[in-house]
């Protein structure tokens, strides 16, 4: 089983719909974080979290909104889906130790039409 | 700009060629700098890490210029399973918020 796992895998929806995106993993991090990639533009950063009582928003949080629900569940909320927010999702771990290694999720491909 | 800034791609080199790759940034206060290797449409995975001295593992060789706020990767002898996409990665504080850049996307040719 993968250490960090995200569901669903490809979903897609239509202009102003609410979507989750879900993210849990194994590893015992406290920090978890959400990017979102687009060709060209590589991996951005849209929240982060450094425990569970810790939100903070990223390069671009507007039209998102998290939750850490757990220290091993960190989940991502498009209130009302729009067209520029297709894009492949990322949700990623890590220790916050020196080495900086960073472990995500296989992605979530979300289109919204 | 934006924070982090890579060399544009698609580099398409034979195999057994040499390539290098340059990612700058623009924050100084940064102290933390990473190659992550990304193949299509996988996730992203560390390649290594970069440190102030400069670190090689096997044909890859990284380097770090705090001066001119760029960091590089040398490939040697290139394969054919090196083709992919190279992200370099900056953060302002160890473990904080990772900063990625664009990616560069290389393709070896047999």
């Amino acid at each position: 089983d993968a250490d960090v796992t995200q569901t669903p895998r490809n979903r897609i929806t239509k202009t102003g719909k609410r979507i989750m995106l879900e993210c849990s993993q194994t590893k015992g991090h406290d920090r978890m974080y959400w990017y979102r990639q687009d060709p060209g533009l590589g991996l951005r950063l849209i929240y982060y979290s450094f425990d569970v009582k810790d939100i903070n928003k990223g390069e671009i949080s507007d039209g998102y909104s998290v939750s850490r629900q757990a220290q091993a569940k960190f989940s991502l909320s498009l209130e009302s889906a729009i067209p520029n927010q297709t894009a492949l999702y990322f949700c990623a771990t890590t220790s916050g130790h020196a080495t900086g290694e960073l472990f995500f999720g296989e992605g979530s491909r979300l289109t919204v039409l | 700009r934006k924070e982090v800034e890579q060399d544009p791609g698609p580099f398409n080199v034979p195999e057994g060629a040499t390539v290098a790759f340059n990612c700058t940034y623009s924050n100084s206060a940064s102290q933390s700098f990473f190659w992550y290797r990304q193949d299509c449409r996988k996730e992203p995975k560390l390649l290594m890490s970069v440190y102030s001295s400069g670190n090689e593992d096997g044909r890859f060789t990284a380097q770090l210029n705090r001066a001119s706020q760029y960091i590089s990767l040398l490939i040697r002898d290139s394969k054919l399973s090196d083709s992919a996409t190279y992200l370099c990665a900056v953060d302002r504080a160890q473990g904080g918020k990772l900063i990625f850049g664009q990616g560069t996307e290389l393709s070896v040719k047999p």
